[in-house]
């Protein structure tokens, strides 16, 4: 049983256009995050979600637009893309929302050309 | 502004050895502090953490040694594995208050060579 599910995991896609990635989680916690992860490994976090309402937005370009449906699914949708949004994107979970552990799924690896 | 500043930012051990990487922190709020390890094309995954109220965590061959007054903590690797070759964050966040954001130290690529 998958924890934190992304889908997809690669994208290869050109500049300018418009792509989406998907998170479900199956540990009945509140709180989903997205994560950025350059080449050099930094983690930063973009957004957090806690029962569906946004919580954290971390100064993200507005062509990012993260969207959760229900407190289980987290998804991001990008805009307009550009080659700096190459990266690798984690989506992750925790029961609550401060001092506790996340749960960080397997990532998507998205490349623009 | 890096609020929790790990190190070093590489490291090679050789196979039984000791790793060490270290931590610090600024903020006074914080008072969670976890571990994640990542292995090459997966997500961290939680080691170990640590609440200030003790001094050490021992889990298995790893430690968290933590230090409160001075604001820094470490993980120890005991006889370092091959398989334990990945990457390290520490974190750190204030354990309540509403929601308060985990903040990554940079990481460190772990290599134990055979």
């Amino acid at each position: 049983d998958t924890a934190v599910s992304q889908t997809p995991k690669y994208l290869v896609t050109q500049m300018g256009n418009d792509k989406s990635i998907k998170c479900e989680q199956n540990l009945g916690h509140d709180t989903m995050y997205w994560y950025k992860q350059d080449s050099k490994k930094f983690l930063k976090i973009m957004f957090s979600y806690n029962n569906k309402e946004l919580i954290i937005n971390e100064t993200v370009p507005n062509r990012f637009s993260p969207k959760s449906p229900d407190k289980a699914h987290l998804n991001l949708h990008i805009n307009s893309l550009e080659l700096g949004d190459s990266a690798v994107y984690f989506c992750a979970s925790s029961r609550r929302q401060a001092g506790d552990s996340q749960y960080f799924g397997p990532g998507t690896r998205l490349t623009v050309t | 502004q890096q609020q929790v500043k790990q190190s070093p930012q590489s490291l090679i051990v050789q196979k039984g050895g000791i790793s060490i990487i270290n931590c610090a922190y600024e903020n006074t709020a914080f008072d969670y502090f976890p571990w994640y390890q990542q292995f090459p094309g997966k997500g961290p995954a939680l080691l170990i953490a640590i609440r200030p109220d003790v001094s050490e965590k021992k889990e298995g061959r790893f430690t968290i040694s933590f230090n409160k007054s001075a604001k820094q903590f470490s993980l120890h690797i005991m006889d370092s594995q091959p398989g334990d070759s990945a990457t390290y964050f520490c974190a750190a966040s204030p354990n309540s208050g509403g929601y308060q954001k985990v903040t990554f130290g940079i990481g460190t690529k772990l290599q134990v060579i055979p």
